[in-house]
C-alpha cells in the first residue's frame, strides 16, 4: 500500500498546454510538499502546504499553482508549459516537519 | 546559493569496505539533518537523521556524524552491500514548513 502516490509517472506534452500532476498520501501527515528535480539533478522545493497554509519558494513561476482539495491531496496545476519545465516533480509529505516521504516522481517533458 | 553541499558527486567502494559520503552546510539555522537515498526512476526514500544538538545517530549499518562547529555532516555505511549502490542526498532543515534543502547528491557505487 503506496504511502505517497503521484500520477502519472511519465507526462509528454506541448509548449503552451496546460497540465495536472496528482498526489495523494495515506499516511495522515499534516504537510505536504512539491520538490522540483532539474537536469542538473538539483532537488528544490516548490511549495508547502499545512493546514490551509501554503508556503510558496519565491523563484516557482505563478503558472505553478497547487490545489488541496483535502488533507490527504496537493496536486501540481501548471499552465502555458514551457520547455524549461521539462523535469521530475515529486510529491512527499512529513508530520512535524521532519522526514520527508516521497512519491515516486513524475517525469514531465515540454515538446 | 547552495546551502548544502556534497562536493563529490560519484564514489566507488568494495563490497564489504566502509563507505563515507560527505557533506558540508552554510545556513546556521538548519536544526536537522537527514540523508536520503534514491534509486533511478524512484523517489528518494529516508535513510537516517541527526538533529544539530547531537554529534551522532546510528543505526545497524548506517551511521551520520555531525560536527556543528565545521558546518560538515558525514554518513557511513559499514560494511558496504551491493544494493547500497544508489545516489545519496544530504539534506537540512529548519524545523519549519519550509521543507528540506538538498545537497546536489552523491552516487555510490558498491563494487563487487
Amino acid at each position: 500500500d503506496t504511502a505517497v502516490s503521484q500520477t502519472p509517472k511519465y507526462l509528454v506534452t506541448q509548449m503552451g498546454n496546460d497540465k495536472s500532476i496528482k498526489c495523494e498520501q495515506n499516511l495522515g501527515h499534516d504537510t505536504m510538499y512539491w520538490y522540483k528535480q532539474d537536469s542538473k539533478k538539483f532537488l528544490k522545493i516548490m511549495f508547502s502546504y499545512n493546514n490551509k497554509e501554503l508556503i510558496i519558494n519565491e523563484t516557482v513561476p505563478n503558472r505553478f499553482s497547487p490545489k488541496s482539495p483535502d488533507k490527504a491531496h496537493l496536486n501540481l496545476h501548471i499552465n502555458s508549459l514551457e520547455l524549461g519545465d521539462s523535469a521530475v516533480y515529486f510529491c512527499a509529505s512529513s508530520q512535524d516537519h521532519l522526514e520527508a516521504f516521497f512519491g515516486q516522481g513524475t517525469r514531465l517533458t515540454v515538446v | 546559493d547552495q546551502q548544502v553541499k556534497q562536493n563529490s558527486p560519484s564514489l566507488s567502494v568494495q563490497e564489504g569496505r566502509i563507505s563515507i559520503l560527505n557533506c558540508d552546510y552554510t545556513n546556521s539555522m538548519f536544526d536537522y539533518f537527514l540523508w536520503y537515498k534514491k534509486y533511478p526512476a524512484e523517489g528518494p526514500t529516508f535513510l537516517i537523521s541527526i538533529s544539530s544538538i547531537k554529534d551522532k545517530n546510528e543505526d545497524g549499518r548506517f551511521t551520520v556524524f555531525l560536527n556543528k562547529s565545521a558546518k560538515h555532516l558525514s554518513l557511513h555505511i559499514v560494511p558496504s552491500q551491493p544494493g547500497d549502490s544508489a545516489v545519496y542526498f544530504c539534506a537540512g532543515s529548519g524545523g519549519g514548513a519550509d521543507g528540506l534543502t538538498f545537497g546536489k547528491g552523491t552516487h555510490l557505487i558498491i563494487q563487487p
